[in-house]
């Protein structure tokens, strides 16, 4: 099956800092990725959809000037987490749609981020 | 809006028990039910999938049937072994034919030996 990595799996900042969290398609190509955040004991919830080429799509209520998503290649989606807070800390999972169909989406490890 | 209930976790049971995790789903038109699973320190994974009612998931010895008359799509096993603890999510694609997925909160099955 296809194969979605995440990159750096734990982090840990100051406040006030900017953290870059990557996500790759390993052995396919994506021209979307979604990115969830997961907080303890709750649903995944959906940030934003990635757009390959063009600016990211975000839910409703998800600041974007906090959290920058470029997805610059077929392959590469970054999550930066701009001016780091507490409340930021979370688990952050990317995904991204096999080229099957089907509507099966692939997940990364994720990446927790904790922010001091 | 369309939503996804799971049962609270976590369930612990022995090694060949008879697993069910409850789901039950609210939504608009004819979604399209998954169930995806998340072992200790991996991305989640799809364990299977319904596309329209009546339809049965079935992976791994785990079964999922889409139940239009009840909204339900519950996860069973006959047998459950250790390897199978971890935490189950149940999902429902938001609009027909999007990856735009909802998820239920996640339960976390603890099997002893």
């Amino acid at each position: 099956g296809a194969v979605v990595s995440q990159h750096p799996s734990r982090v840990i900042c100051k406040s006030g800092t900017s953290v870059k969290i990557e996500c790759r398609s390993l052995d396919f190509q994506a021209t979307t990725m979604f990115w969830y955040r997961q907080f303890p004991k709750k649903s995944l919830m959906l940030m934003a959809t990635s757009n390959e080429g063009s600016k990211a799509t975000y839910e409703q209520g998800v600041e974007k000037d906090k959290f920058l998503i470029n997805h610059a290649s077929l392959t590469l989606s970054t999550l930066t987490v701009t001016s780091a807070h507490p409340e930021d800390s979370s688990f952050y999972i990317c995904s991204a749609p096999g080229s099957g169909g089907g509507g099966e989406l692939f997940f990364g490890e994720g990446s927790r981020l904790t922010v001091l | 809006g369309n939503s996804v209930t799971q049962m609270e976790g976590p369930v612990t049971l022995s090694e060949e028990a008879f697993l069910t995790i409850n789901c039950t789903y609210t939504a608009t038109g004819y979604p399209s039910l998954f169930w995806y699973v998340q072992y200790p320190g991996e991305g989640l994974q799809l364990l299977l999938k319904a596309t329209k009612a009546d339809d049965k998931g079935s992976n791994k010895g785990f079964e999922a049937t889409y139940r239009k008359e009840t909204t339900s799509f519950h996860l069973e096993k006959g047998s459950v072994q250790v390897s199978d603890s971890a935490v189950y999510f149940c999902a429902l694609t938001r609009t027909s034919g999007t990856y735009k997925y909802i998820f239920g909160t996640g339960t976390r099955l603890k099997v002893l030996a």
